[in-house]
């Protein structure tokens, strides 16, 4: 079965600081993954997907499939980057559901 | 606001009752999930259906059912069988398969067994 992990519960980086957040994964085939973020009293949300390639409010995250590793990151934290990240795992585009991590709370100082 | 709902906000049960949590979208998405959402364990994926009529168990399906008998909506009942029920509970939908926007998430149901 697949298994997602998020090695930190909290990450706290002030203001200005890049941002890391780590996701590892395994999954025997090739999966699809993503990052999903929950700002303070709103619903979860999707931020990103691998297959986008895209930056999403300047944050950034690429799959190595070498290292099984999809961390986000961002080179300048914002506060309002402050929430709840999960990374999350589907074996065929998410239709079956995903498999979450235990997610990571970032919180941004000033 | 909008696009799926969850009721109640706010559940109460005594231990042994069943009880149904609601889930209904406006999206017109096809299919529909429900999470288990405990402290410091992420979410949980307990049943989802991909198609009015059929759905499928995920990974902690013990002690929960589901129905999906309308497109728009997908209930869950707790059952008196689940051992640990009181948790928050998450109902997401999307399109078959996600796309872009991936997942819709509802604002959840907390659920206390008293």
């Amino acid at each position: 079965a697949q298994r997602v992990t998020q090695p930190e519960k909290l990450l706290s980086v002030f203001k200005g600081a890049p941002v890391e957040l780590k996701c590892n994964y395994s999954y025997s085939g090739s999966p699809e993954l993503f990052w999903y973020v929950q700002y303070s009293r709103q619903r979860l949300q999707l931020l990103l997907r691998h297959i986008s390639r895209e930056s999403i409010k300047g944050f950034t995250a690429d799959l190595n499939k070498g290292e099984t590793s999809f961390h986000l990151k961002k080179p300048f934290a914002q506060e309002e980057d402050s929430a709840m990240y999960y990374c999350a795992l589907s074996p065929g585009g998410g239709a079956d559901g995903l498999t979450f991590g235990k997610g990571t709370h970032l919180i941004i100082q000033p | 606001d909008g696009g799926i709902t969850q009721s109640p906000k706010y559940l109460f049960r005594k231990e042994g009752q069943n009880v149904t949590l609601s889930c209904e979208q406006n999206l017109n998405h096809d299919a529909m999930y429900w999470y288990r959402q405990d402290p410091g364990q992420g979410l949980r994926l307990i049943y989802y259906s991909q198609i009015v009529n059929d759905f499928q168990k995920g990974d902690i399906a013990e002690g929960y059912s589901v129905s999906r008998e309308k497109k728009e909506s997908f209930p869950l009942t707790v059952t008196s069988a689940q051992k640990n029920p009181t948790a928050f509970y998450l109902c997401a939908s999307s399109f078959t398969p996600p796309g872009f926007h991936g997942y819709t998430f509802g604002s959840g149901t907390r659920l206390t067994v008293v």
